[in-house]
């Protein structure tokens, strides 16, 4: 079955330090893929996606985001986070014409001060 | 502000009850998405229509229900409420063609 995989439900990183948060997807074909961002009681926003080109894809806020076709992956990074980085993120991903977008269970980032 | 509205921004009621939420789209958009947002299950697609017809259908539960109206503003009916049901759900909206999806503020239902 189609699934979208983050390994780490809750990350808890000080100020300063670099993060990646992964996410994993099972399926062979053509993909289309977001990280979405939610900060503490706010509504969901598009960090960044990858449709094709560039691998490599860079969003607001300094993320960044590496497809990786062979590994079926799509981490998140970020060099230098901030306190006000404090939120959830979700990987999603649209397989080939399927018009579902398959959510990843969210990772919960805690940035201390 | 993403442009996509969603009334109200809270609800609470009684188990049995039933609901209604409603969501406007950015202008422009075809598609609306419904999602149900909770702490134990995280974020779940229920249903998606695009243009007044349904398009695709995710974990939605037979007592949910939705439609979208011609001027494309979208309902979701949620009847017969259990306490399980209480949670956030969101509405989203896209453009033809494109699947990057616009989230509003979302509808906080709370079952008592």
């Amino acid at each position: 079955a189609q699934s979208v995989s983050q390994h780490n439900h809750h990350v808890i990183l000080s100020e300063a330090a670099s993060l990646e948060l992964g996410c994993n997807y099972s399926y062979g074909g053509t993909v289309n893929l977001f990280w979405y961002v939610q900060y503490p009681g706010q509504h969901l926003q598009l960090l960044l996606k990858y449709f094709s080109g560039d691998p490599l894809v860079k969003g607001i806020k300094g993320f960044e985001a590496e497809f990786i076709k062979s590994k079926f992956s799509f981490n998140l990074r970020k060099p230098s986070v901030q306190w006000s980085d404090t939120a959830e993120y979700f990987c999603a991903v649209l397989m080939d014409s399927n018009y579902q977008l398959i959510w990843g269970a969210g990772t919960k980032l805690i940035i201390k001060p | 502000d993403s442009g996509v509205t969603q009334t109200p921004k809270h609800l609470i009621t009684a188990t049995g009850q039933r609901v209604t939420l409603r969501c406007s789209p950015r202008s422009g958009d075809l598609s609306v998405y419904w999602y149900q947002q909770s702490l134990d299950q995280g974020l779940q697609f229920l249903i998606q229509y695009y243009n007044g017809e349904e398009r695709a259908k995710g974990n939605i539960l037979e007592r949910f229900s939705a439609q979208q109206f011609p001027d494309l503003h979208s309902e979701l009916n949620l009847s017969s409420l259990e306490l399980g049901d209480s949670a956030l759900y969101f509405c989203a909206s896209s453009v033809e063609g494109e699947v990057e999806q616009f989230f509003g503020p979302g509808t906080r239902l709370t079952v008592l």
